[in-house]
Formats: C-alpha cells, structure tokens, sequence
C-alpha cells in the first residue's frame, strides 16, 4: 500500500551525528516534493527541511540550517535527513511527508509516515 | 519570519460547531491547509488550499480564508473529533513552511 516508513532514530549524544531514512513504497516516489517534520515531546509540528522532487532547491528552519542536510535517492525510493551537531533541541519525533499535488513546493501534505523518535542525550 | 495564531483550546458540546482560528498577517493571499493529529498519531490533512477536502474527509470539516483570518469548522462534532488542529502556509518570502501552534478540540 501506498506508505511512508521512517527509520534510523535513537539515543545520540549531543554534538554527535545521526542519519534518518524515509522509505516510499506503492507510488512513484521522484515526482514528489518531500518533507522532513518533528515534534518535541508535548509540544507541536515544526517543519525542518524540504527538498523540490529533482533535488533542485532545498530549504531548511532557521533552527536547523547548517546542520542537517536533506537529500534523497529516487533509485531506492528513499529521502534522508543527515543531522550533525544535534543537541538537546533536536529530541523529538521526526516525521517525513509527501506532497499532495507533484512537483509543486506549495501543495498541502497528504501522506505523512508514523516517525522516528531522535533522543539527545549525554 | 511568518506569524500564525491559533487559539490554544477550543471546546465544544457533541453535536456543535467547532471553529478554529488562524491568523496571519494578509493570510488571505496564501493558501492555508489544516491538519488533524489524534494523541499518538501522525497528522492527517483535513482541508487544504483554504477549503478544499481530500477523499475520505466527511464534509463536516470545512474552511474558509479571508483578509488576515483562516477558519476551520467541524460541523456535528464527535467525540473522534477530539485531537490537535493545526494549520500551516507556504511563507514565500522566507522559503519556510510555517504552521500555527496547535488548537486541542476537546468534545465535553
């Protein structure tokens, strides 16, 4: 079925690096613009990253540029968030969703994946 | 960066209108989408592009957009109602994704 799984969280210790995958599965997943969402523990969504469906732009919060990298690979139908220099901010349930409408950087959200819990800790 | 404002709660008898604020600075020159998310949850996308709704949404939930507030209302509400309402925009000037603080529907 049509999904989106996240994977690759877990404890890591502030300053350290850490990886999280987004695996597409029943759609083709290059036309699409993807996005990275977290969410601290009790408070709201906050977007982090967004990459345009041919790797073209990306964009990122102000609370995370310079230190996470968006990137995706259409062969493995997966998108990535490469974070660097976490710290203790960056704990939370990180989501990756799809847009609505393909390749437009504005459309609504309409498939989201259950997350990836990201615990800094020392 | 680009402001949106939410209520932080909202309540509502079973059977009600909900409605649900977002304001914005011209928020309605942008397109808003509006997002459902039930404790322990991913979000789900309840209305989009002010009004429209994606199959499988009943029609109770509807929005509208206009000058600096956006608006979602849950007609009949139900007790499976209950969860965080959030509502988000494109802010062109910054290329960021915004969204509001999160309203929590609680059905008494």
């Amino acid at each position: 079925q049509v999904q989106l799984v996240e994977s690759g969280g877990g404890v890591v210790q502030p300053e350290k690096s850490l990886t999280l995958s987004c695996t597409a599965s029943g759609f083709s997943f290059s036309p699409y613009v993807m996005h990275w969402v977290r969410q601290a523990p009790g408070k709201g969504l906050e977007w982090v990253a967004v990459i345009f469906f041919d790797g073209s732009q990306k964009y990122y919060a102000d609370s995370v540029k310079g230190r996470f990298t968006i990137s995706k690979d259409d062969s493995r139908s997966t998108l990535y968030l490469q974070m660097n220099s976490v710290t203790v901010d960056d704990t939370g349930l990180y989501f990756c969703a799809r847009v609505r409408e393909k390749h437009f950087y504005d459309s609504a959200w309409d498939l989201w994946g259950q997350g990836t819990l990201v615990t800094v800790s020392s | 960066s680009y402001v949106l404002t939410q209520p932080p709660s909202v309540s509502v008898a079973p059977g009600q209108t909900a409605t649900i604020t977002c304001g914005g600075k011209n928020i309605g020159s942008k397109s808003v989408h509006w997002y459902q998310q039930r404790p322990g949850q991913a979000p789900v996308l309840v209305v989009y592009d002010d009004k429209d709704r994606p199959s499988g949404i009943p029609e109770r939930f509807s929005g509208s957009n206009s000058g600096n507030t956006a608006t979602l209302s849950i007609r009949g509400v139900e007790v499976g109602d209950e969860a965080d309402y959030y509502c988000q925009v494109w802010d062109d000037p910054s290329s960021h994704y915004v969204f509001g603080i999160g309203t929590k529907v609680t059905v008494l």
